[in-house]
């Protein structure tokens, strides 16, 4: 079992509508969750980070964190064809050295 | 600050060459980080440094692989006898060590072994 799973897609939506990204992980240790960025060539961007149960929101986007189904979220809202990237999901391990990296599901905004 | 540097941006090696790639992190940031990332996969954790000290290596990490931060600042990432399962891209992110779990990344160093 991978220990930050997402699916890969392609998640594909039309332009305003709202994208759902989802991911799972295994180590319950883990307190710390991270939403990465990455277009197609280029280094992974950090959108947003969540430490606590419940909702964050920044913008557009908002993450989402159930420790106890041991699930992330993220919700982009008026999903512009620029969103079309690769949405990497991180978890900070439970020893606090290191962020583990799911395998990213790409979103394709079509006009 | 120019942010996380790396270097070379792309390197091509015949197999059984030995490569080495640079990173220069944030200078304020105390951690250092070296990850590896295949066409559709997410960076895979290699090893990390605080400061000078080398504080974790992944177990995929093989002994042809060996990484330095000799003063605390840049850091090098040598493969020697490159394999052709070694390409990929090469990233380096850095962190301060308040706010630890926040990673900037590099642009990445991309290697191709023929």
């Amino acid at each position: 079992q991978k220990e930050v799973e997402q699916n890969s897609g392609p998640l594909s939506v039309p332009e305003g509508a709202i994208a759902s990204l989802n991911c799972t992980y295994s180590d319950r240790g883990s307190q710390s969750f991270f939403w990465y960025r990455q277009y197609s060539g280029k280094s992974p961007e950090l959108i947003m980070s969540i430490y606590s149960n419940g909702d964050k929101e920044d913008g557009r986007f908002t993450a989402q964190l159930n420790k106890a189904s041991q699930y992330v979220s993220l919700l982009i809202r008026d999903s512009q064809p620029s969103d079309s990237a690769t949405y990497l999901c991180a978890a900070l391990s439970g020893g606090y050295n290191k962020l583990i990296f799911g395998a990213g599901t790409r979103l394709a905004v079509h006009p | 600050d120019t942010g996380v540097s790396q270097d070379p941006r792309h390197k091509i090696t015949k197999r059984g060459q030995n490569v080495t790639f640079r990173c220069d992190p944030i200078s304020e940031h105390n951690r250092l980080y070296w990850y590896r990332q295949t066409l559709g996969q997410g960076p895979e954790f290699l090893t990390y440094f605080q400061n000078e000290a080398q504080l974790e290596k992944s177990r995929l990490l093989s002994d042809r692989f060996s990484a330095e931060r000799p003063k605390g600042s840049f850091s090098t990432l040598e493969i020697q006898r490159t394999e052709q399962g070694d390409s990929a891209m090469y990233l380096c992110a850095s962190s301060p060590v308040r706010g630890a779990n926040v990673l900037t990344f590099g642009a990445g160093s991309r290697l191709t072994v023929l």
